[in-house]
C-alpha cells in the first residue's frame, strides 16, 4: 500500500488559513487522496477527497500537485472547532481498507 | 444527517465475558467495517462486510467474530473478552462503488476489559 507522510503537528491562529501538507510519492494511478479528521474522543470524520483535480467543499479545499505526489488540505478560516488530528490517506477506487498514519495534530489558538 | 450509530460510547466488561458491539447505519450502504484504534498503532481493520451475511477478515480478526443479518446492522462479537482487547472500537460504512466515496464513521465505543 502506498504510504503518506505528514508533519506531526501544526499551530494556527483562529480565523487564519491552515495549509496541511501530505506527501505520497508512491501513489498509484488508481489511488484517491482522502482526508479525514478526528476530534478528541470521536470517530474520524470525512473531510474531502480527490483524484487529480483540486476540490472544494463546505469544509475545506484540496489542492493536488500535478504529479499527484503531494497534496495540501486548506482550511480557509480556522476555528477552535477545527482543532483535531487530520489524516491524509490513499484509497483505491474499489478498496475496502483504510490505513491511517500518524496524522497532523492541529492546534488553533484564540 | 446521515449516521452511523454505535450502541455504546463506553463499556466495561470482565475478562471472559462475551461482548456484543452493535452498529447501525441509515444510509443504505453496502459496505460496513469494524476497526480498533490504539495509541501508536493507528486504525486496524478487524472485519468487514460487503453485503448481508457476507464477511471478510481484516488484519486482526483473532478473538473476534461478526454478524450481518440485515443491511443496516453490523455487529462485532468478542467471544471471550481479554484485557488486550481494551481499545476504541470504530464502526464505519461506505457505498460499494468503483469510485472511492468517503467513509462514514460512528462515534466509537471505548471498551475496557478488566
Amino acid at each position: 500500500d502506498a504510504k503518506t507522510t505528514q508533519p506531526n503537528s501544526m499551530e494556527s491562529n483562529e480565523e487564519e488559513p491552515v495549509h496541511l501538507p501530505c506527501n505520497h510519492s508512491t501513489i498509484s494511478g488508481t489511488d484517491y487522496i482522502h482526508w479525514y479528521r478526528q476530534l478528541p474522543s470521536q470517530g474520524p470524520e470525512y473531510v474531502i477527497h480527490g483524484l487529480t483535480s483540486n476540490v472544494n467543499n463546505r469544509m475545506a479545499s484540496l489542492a493536488i500537485a500535478e504529479d499527484r505526489k503531494s497534496s495540501t488540505l486548506i482550511l480557509h478560516r480556522a476555528t477552535l472547532r477545527d482543532a483535531a488530528v487530520y489524516y491524509c490517506i490513499l484509497i483505491k477506487a474499489a478498496g475496502n481498507k483504510l490505513t491511517f498514519g500518524g496524522g497532523t495534530r492541529v492546534l488553533v489558538k484564540p | 444527517d446521515v449516521k452511523v450509530t454505535q450502541s455504546s460510547r463506553y463499556l466495561v466488561k470482565r475478562t471472559g465475558e462475551k461482548v456484543f458491539l452493535e452498529c447501525v447505519q441509515d444510509m443504505d450502504h453496502e459496505n460496513m467495517f469494524w476497526y480498533r484504534q490504539d495509541p501508536g498503532l493507528g486504525l486496524r481493520l478487524i472485519y468487514f462486510s460487503y453485503d448481508v451475511k457476507m464477511k471478510e477478515k481484516g488484519d486482526i480478526p483473532e478473538g473476534y467474530s461478526v454478524s450481518r443479518e440485515k443491511k443496516e446492522r453490523f455487529s462485532l462479537i468478542l467471544e471471550s473478552a481479554s484485557t488486550n482487547q481494551t481499545s476504541m472500537y470504530l464502526c464505519a460504512s461506505k457505498l460499494m462503488t468503483v469510485r472511492a466515496y468517503g467513509y462514514t464513521f460512528g462515534s466509537g465505543t471505548r471498551l475496557t476489559v478488566v
